[in-house]
């Protein structure tokens, strides 16, 4: 059965630190792997989205992801956190059924420290 | 583009009442749509698909009779919560799809809270 893990339940950076968020993914054949971010009490924001092609995706707010097949990973990376980026984030990987249902990780909520 | 609304935002009801949230795509007609339940500090837990004019599918262990959801038209789904009981209390998130898109969009979220 397909599955997303995210091993870090909290993670605390200084702000201007680098950042680099673990996602690990159980899946049969080539992935459609997001990254989304959740403000407290809001919905979620697509932050990137990986579907084929150049395993380096960049997306919005400065963030990227890098897809390692032999890894079974998918993780998110800032180079300079700021502050605004304190936040839940939730790796999913889309469905093998064409549903576009999506799995989730159970997230990582990002600190920053001033 | 690609908007999603959800209304209310949050809400109160009693228990024993019904409650209905109404999820909306705003600027895209919305071929499919989720609705996700959200635990405080937890993942989203998808409840059901819908796809409009259809039966939604349920996920496994979600009662359809207790929580009916209805996607009568291309930008409309509701979430109806009947019999609300404390336990029901969640952060309830709806998103949507349309044909040839291949993300989903979010809602901002109803928080319920049954008293």
């Amino acid at each position: 059965a397909q599955s997303v893990t995210q091993p870090d339940i909290h993670i605390t950076v200084s702000e201007g630190a680098s950042l680099e968020l673990r996602c690990n993914y159980s899946y049969g054949a080539t992935p459609y792997l997001f990254w989304y971010v959740q403000s407290p009490g809001q919905g979620l924001q697509l932050l990137l989205k990986y579907f084929s092609g150049d395993t380096l995706v960049q997306g919005i707010k400065g963030f990227e992801a890098e897809f390692k097949r032999s890894q079974s990973s998918f993780n998110l990376r800032k180079p300079s956190v700021h502050w605004s980026d304190a936040a839940e984030y939730f790796c999913a990987v889309g469905a093998s059924d064409s549903s576009y249902k999506l799995i989730f990780g159970s997230g990582t909520r990002l600190l920053v420290r001033p | 583009g690609a908007v999603v609304s959800q209304h209310p935002s949050r809400v109160i009801c009693k228990s024993g009442t019904s409650v209905k949230i109404e999820c909306r795509s705003l600027d895209f007609q919305a071929t499919t749509m989720f609705w996700y339940r959200q635990f405080p500090k937890q993942s989203l837990m998808l409840m059901a698909t819908s796809n409009e004019g259809s039966k939604a599918t349920y996920e496994q262990g979600v009662e359809k009779d207790k929580f009916l959801i209805n996607h009568a038209s291309l930008t409309l789904s509701t979430l109806t919560v009947t019999s609300a009981h404390p336990e029901d209390s969640s952060f309830y998130i709806c998103s949507a799809t349309g044909q040839g898109a291949d993300e989903q969009y979010f809602g901002p979220g109803t928080r319920l809270t049954v008293t």
